[in-house]
């Protein structure tokens, strides 16, 4: 159980192009979900935090505006990256809260290339 | 004070031992402290985790030692395996917000 699904687990697009990525729970229903942000041989950055229906709370540094995030329903939440350059590659990993739970359940990554 | 201090960065241990991470806390408000291994390329993993009322807890070869009055928590990984070569991340929260990670401890176990 509490298995979370990322898609796609790799991209790789040109620079200035919008890259969308899905995080859903498979088997839970998931008030909240985080986005996170890995660069190599570092620990997991968070860059925002959806609850759904609500706005995303995004953390110091982080541009809104360019990471664009969607809590649609209990078990979807969308990270789009907007024109995306070089620099925003990296690993994106998200994260789903059960419903009336604290443990935190991490997909498998996606990695963003930006050409 | 959110901040959680997690050493050593790297760790080798030789098949069978013992690995011993260890992670310290300044936020008394903190209650939940999970453990997560990492495999490259993969997403963290929930491992093990404890609440500050339990001392220590024990799920197979993996355990949380926990000390409230000195705000430090470490993990014990008996007769460690090259399969547990990964990274381990401790991390902490309170009321099920979000998560503070520790650095990270790279573990190699050789053969």
């Amino acid at each position: 159980g509490a298995v979370v699904s990322q898609h796609p687990s790799r991209v790789i697009c040109k620079s200035g192009t919008s890259v969308k990525i899905e995080c859903r729970s498979l088997d839970f229903q998931a008030t909240t979900m985080f986005w996170y942000r890995q660069f190599p041989k570092q620990s997991l950055m968070l860059m925002a935090t959806s609850n759904e229906g609500s706005k995303a709370t995004y953390e110091q540094g982080v541009e809104k505006d360019k990471f664009l995030i969607n809590h649609a329903s209990l078990t979807l939440s969308t990270l789009t990256v907007t024109s995306a350059h070089p620099e925003d590659s990296s690993f994106y990993i998200c994260s789903a809260t059960p419903l009336a739970g604290e443990t935190q359940y991490f997909g498998p990554g996606t990695r963003l290339l930006v050409l | 004070q959110q901040q959680v201090k997690q050493s050593p960065q790297s760790l080798i241990v030789q098949k069978g031992g013992i690995s011993i991470i260890n992670c310290a806390y300044e936020n008394t408000a903190f209650d939940y402290f999970p453990w997560y291994q990492q495999f490259p390329g993969k997403g963290p993993a929930l491992l093990i985790a404890i609440r500050p009322d339990v001392s220590e807890k024990k799920e197979g070869r993996f355990t949380i030692s926990f000390n409230k009055s000195a705000k430090q928590f470490s993990l014990h990984i008996m007769d460690s395996q090259p399969g547990d070569s990964a990274t381990y991340f401790c991390a902490a929260s309170f009321s099920g917000s979000r998560l503070t990670f520790g650095e990270g401890t790279q573990l190699t176990v050789n053969p």
